[in-house]
């Protein structure tokens, strides 16, 4: 099984500011990598496929980046709504896809 | 519009059967590969099973394999999962979601399963 794990566990930053997000595999994942934001209460939203393509909707403060065992989630600029949990995804042994544990987003 | 509506949840008690249904708009079944993936109370997300767009190919995640049967009716509508031999480890929200490119793409609002006594 492939492990994702994601750092830090909370970030707590202000609006305007930006975020860094990441999320380390344990074997090579190519760029088979998406990353979901859910918030309080609700299902997961697919934002970022393929590592970089922002999916259908996503605003372009949100961004992808890395191949291979080391990914970035940037948000450039915080706005309040972004407050969610953020996961990533690896689809390298589709289907047995398998998830991060999760960062936490605070805005303060 | 693609969306998908889960139901069939509910308090059950270890070792009893449910069946989880969800219902495609906007497309038919045999477009997609279709997932159900849950998620435990504060926890984070977990694969549970996979029908291929073919309708005949099945793969299950391995804490649940032999105890969970995914399948479609034959309009192509809908979506199930046959759950038996709960366990409390189980209790989860179920969600059902479509499969783009390999990654999960519209997901439904969930449906809660507590396996409890």
């Amino acid at each position: 099984e492939i492990v994702l794990t994601q750092s830090p566990a909370t970030l707590s930053l202000s609006p305007g500011e930006r975020a860094t997000l990441s999320c380390r595999a344990s074997q090579s994942v190519s760029t088979y990598l998406a990353w979901f934001q859910q918030k309080s209460g609700q299902a997961p939203r697919l934002l970022i496929y393929g590592a970089s393509n922002r999916a259908t909707g996503i605003p372009a403060r949100f961004s992808g980046s890395g191949s291979g065992t080391d990914f970035t989630l940037t948000i450039s600029s915080l706005e309040p709504e972004d407050s969610a949990i953020y996961y990533c995804q690896q689809r390298s042994n589709w289907p047995r896809v398998t998830f991060g544990q999760g960062t936490r987003l605070e805005i303060k | 519009e693609v969306q998908v509506l889960e139901s069939g949840g509910a308090l059950i008690q270890p070792g009893g059967s449910l069946r989880l249904s969800c219902a495609a708009s906007g497309f038919t079944l045999n477009n997609y590969a279709m997932n159900w993936i849950r998620q435990a109370p504060g926890k984070g997300l977990e694969w549970v099973s996979t029908l291929g767009s073919s309708g005949s190919d099945t793969y299950y995640g391995d804490s649940v394999k032999g105890r969970f049967t995914i399948s479609r009716d034959s309009s192509r509508t809908t979506l199930y999962l046959q759950m038996n031999s709960l366990r409390a480890e189980d209790t989860a929200v179920y969600y059902c979601v479509t499969d783009a490119r390999g990654y999960p793409d519209q997901w439904g609002q969930g449906t809660l399963v507590t396996v409890s006594s």
